[in-house]
C-alpha cells in the first residue's frame, strides 16, 4: 500500500534554531500534502495544505513565516520550523492525498510523525 | 464550520468486554467519515471510510456504523492489542481537508 516516509522521527533543538521535517510519498505522487500538529492527548490540528508547485494555504492562526512549507515535487514536502521556541515543541504529522488509495486507505496516507522538542 | 465530537474521552475495558465509541459530527454535506487508530508516538493508521447513512464496515473485532448525525465504532471482545487512541474525522463535500475529533483512548486490560 501507499507509504509516506517522514523524517526525522525525533529531534531536539536549541531555542532560536530552525528544524526541517521531510515527508516523502513512496510509490505514489502526492499532489496535495497536509501538515498537522498534535499536542499531548489532543487531536490533530491542521496547520496548512500544500499543493505541488504552489504556495501553501495556512489555517487561521498559523504563522506562515514561522512554519515554512515547501512542496517542490510530487513526492517531497518539507516543513521548516524557523527560530523555534519551547512552545513549538509538539508532534508534527504529514498526510498525503492519494486518490488511488481511496478504496483501500481512505485516500489519505499519514506519515509516522516527528516529535520536536525545543530546549 | 465542520465539528467532530468524540465520546468518551477514555475507555478502560477488560479483555473480552465489548463496547462502543461515539463520533458526532456537523458538516454542510458529508463527503466521508473516517476512522483511524493511533498508537503513542505514531501517525494515524487507517481503519474505515463511511460515505452514507446506513453503511457499515467491519475489520476483525471492529465494526463502524454511520447515521446522518453520528458514527459508532464497536469493539467486540477486545484484546490488549486493541489498546490505542481511535480518531474520527470528516470530510466536507466543499473541501478535501479532514476535520478530526479529539479521539477516544481505549485501554484493554488482560
Amino acid at each position: 500500500g501507499a507509504v509516506v516516509s517522514q523524517h526525522p522521527s525525533r529531534v531536539i533543538c536549541k531555542s532560536g534554531t530552525s528544524v526541517k521535517i521531510e515527508c516523502r510519498s513512496l510509490d505514489f505522487q502526492a499532489t496535495t500534502m497536509f501538515w498537522y500538529r498534535q499536542f499531548p492527548k489532543q487531536s490533530l490540528m491542521l496547520m496548512a495544505t500544500s499543493n505541488e508547485g504552489s504556495k501553501a494555504t495556512y489555517e487561521q492562526g498559523v504563522e506562515k513565516d514561522k512554519f515554512l512549507i515547501n512542496h517542490a515535487s510530487l513526492t517531497l514536502s518539507t516543513l521548516t520550523v524557523t527560530s523555534a521556541h519551547p512552545e513549538d515543541s509538539s508532534f508534527y504529522i504529514c498526510s498525503a492525498r492519494d486518490l488511488d488509495a481511496a478504496s483501500t486507505g481512505g485516500g489519505y496516507t499519514f506519515g509516522s510523525g516527528t516529535r520536536l522538542t525545543v530546549v | 464550520e465542520d465539528q467532530v465530537t468524540q465520546s468518551p474521552e477514555a475507555l478502560r475495558l477488560q479483555e473480552g468486554e465489548s463496547s462502543s465509541l461515539n463520533c458526532s459530527y456537523t458538516v454542510s454535506g458529508l463527503r466521508g467519515l473516517f476512522w483511524y487508530r493511533q498508537d503513542p508516538g505514531k501517525g494515524p493508521e487507517f481503519l474505515f471510510t463511511l460515505y452514507s447513512a446506513g453503511e457499515e464496515k467491519e475489520k476483525e473485532r471492529l465494526k463502524a456504523t454511520l447515521t446522518k448525525k453520528e458514527s459508532f465504532l464497536h469493539i467486540t471482545a477486545p484484546k490488549p492489542e486493541d489498546s490505542a487512541t481511535y480518531l474520527c474525522a470528516v470530510r466536507d463535500v466543499n473541501d478535501y481537508k479532514l476535520s478530526f475529533g479529539a479521539g477516544t483512548t481505549v485501554t484493554v486490560r488482560a
